[in-house]
């Protein structure tokens, strides 16, 4: 079955630091892998996607993910954390099997970067 | 473009009773999608529209009705509201469903069903 995975609930990072985010993946076929964010009582925003290509994929506010096809692992990073990041970070596998293509959600996990 | 918005935010709802999820999108997506977000349980979808006249169930669909009449609105619909529909709700949409499309997510209802 097609799942996706993060390991962590809670991530804590001191401003400044890097940040990562961990992601792991099990699909057939290619994997189509997404982050979003969630603010607090906010909806979920996109961040970045990997669909094929350059494994180092940036997105919005300074993050990337970097696509490890050996690992089945598409981990979200932040070379410089800030107190702003702080929010809940999910990431999500498209479903290639079938027609309805569907996203498959990980938990999330809630990231505190602390000043 | 307003993007997704739903409405209401909040509501508070007696065992029982029915309400309708207003969801509206302008960015004239063919895809629309309502999920549910229990704590600790990620995103779970609960039904999805590829088209105006065209829904199918998600993963939890059992306690919810939609339509989708026109391109731009796909309400859901509570009938017998019950204590295990507490959560947020949120609407996206997407342009198609292609392996490399984004979804866009509204602001989330919140609700409680006391």
């Amino acid at each position: 079955a097609q799942s996706v995975a993060q390991p962590e609930d809670q991530v804590n990072v001191a401003e400044g630091n890097p940040l990562t985010v961990k992601c792991t993946y099990s699909v057939s076929g290619n994997p189509y892998l997404f982050w979003y964010v969630q603010y607090p009582n906010r909806g979920l925003q996109f961040l970045l996607k990997y669909i094929t290509g350059d494994n180092l994929v940036k997105g919005s506010y300074g993050f990337e993910a970097e696509f490890n096809k050996s690992q089945t692992s598409f981990h979200l990073k932040k070379p410089s954390a800030l107190v702003s990041d702080s929010a809940l970070y999910f990431c999500a596998v498209r479903d290639n099997a079938g027609n309805n293509r569907k996203l498959i959600w990980g938990l999330g996990t809630s990231l505190a970067v602390n000043p | 473009n307003a993007g997704v918005t739903q409405t209401p935010k909040f509501r508070i709802l007696k065992i029982g009773q029915s309400m309708t999820l207003q969801c509206t999108q302008d960015m004239n997506h063919n895809y629309m999608y309502w999920y549910r977000q229990d704590p600790g349980m990620g995103l779970k979808l609960i039904y999805y529209s590829v088209g105006a006249g065209i829904t199918d169930k998600g993963e939890v669909p059992n306690g919810y009705n939609v339509s989708r009449s026109t391109t731009e609105d796909f309400p859901l619909r509570l009938e017998l509201a019950a204590p295990s529909q507490t959560s947020v709700y949120f609407c996206a949409s997407s342009r198609t469903s292609g392996m490399s499309d984004t979804q866009y997510f509204g602001p989330g209802t919140r609700l409680t069903v006391l």
